[in-house]
């Protein structure tokens, strides 16, 4: 059974940078792609970015300039890394892992999330 | 950017089909996965490629898509299925996902 638990600082604060780690259990991080998800209060889901193993990523282009998505296949996990955060940024942030349809890909798997705060 | 368009809220009586609707330009030529979300929980695939269920969901949950309008159907639905209910499809020109903007069901 695959899970993702998301783990990381609960307060950032504005102009720094957020860092999440994702840690994956029950299936091999060379066996998917990857994605990071977020939702901020009573708002929708915002896509933010996936990886691959390799290293091959792909960002959302409204955060591209301010997102780095990485992967440590040694610890079976992904993170990613926000700069120049501001109040904007303040949401939960989901982990999840992309399910490849007969068609394209699918989110299958969703980590708990983690509540992201910017504040001073 | 690829854009969804989903009704803000829907409301229904226990027992009775619900309807959610997401709209896209020639949304029918795309496959359509629809997720649902409980308040404090993470969402949960209910639906992908339009009509196809993951292991464990109710047959209760469909889908369909055509034209300009993918729909997910909730039969028989109960006070349970009461959640946000999210459309995504692949943008494949910038070849990455895209998400409708929530559907709020409510369960009279």
């Amino acid at each position: 059974q695959v899970q993702l638990q998301e783990s990381g600082p609960g307060l950032v604060k504005p102009s720094e940078t957020l860092s999440l780690t994702c840690t994956v259990s029950g299936a091999s991080i060379t066996s998917n792609y990857w994605s990071w998800i977020r939702q901020p209060p009573g708002k929708g889901l915002e896509w933010i970015g996936y990886i691959y193993y390799s290293g091959s990523t792909k960002y959302n282009p409204s955060l591209k300039s301010r997102v780095t998505i990485s992967v440590d296949t040694s610890k079976n996990q992904f993170s990613l890394k926000l700069s120049s955060v501001t109040a904007a940024d303040t949401a939960v942030y989901y982990c999840a892992s992309l399910m490849t349809t007969v068609s394209d890909w699918a989110f299958d798997i969703w980590g708990q999330g983690t509540m992201v705060t910017v504040s001073s | 950017s690829y854009v969804l368009t989903q009704p803000p809220s829907v409301s229904v009586a226990p027992g009775q089909t619900a309807r959610i609707t997401c709209g896209g330009n020639n949304i029918g030529g795309k496959s359509v996965h629809w997720y649902q979300q409980k308040p404090g929980q993470a969402p949960v695939l209910v639906v992908y490629d339009d009509s196809d269920r993951p292991s464990g969901i109710p047959e209760r949950f469909s889908g369909s898509n055509s034209g300009n309008t993918a729909t997910l159907t909730i039969s028989r639905v109960e006070a349970g299925d009461e959640a946000d209910y999210y459309c995504q499809v692949w943008d494949t020109i910038g070849d990455h996902p895209v998400f409708g903007g929530g559907t709020k069901l409510t369960v009279l």
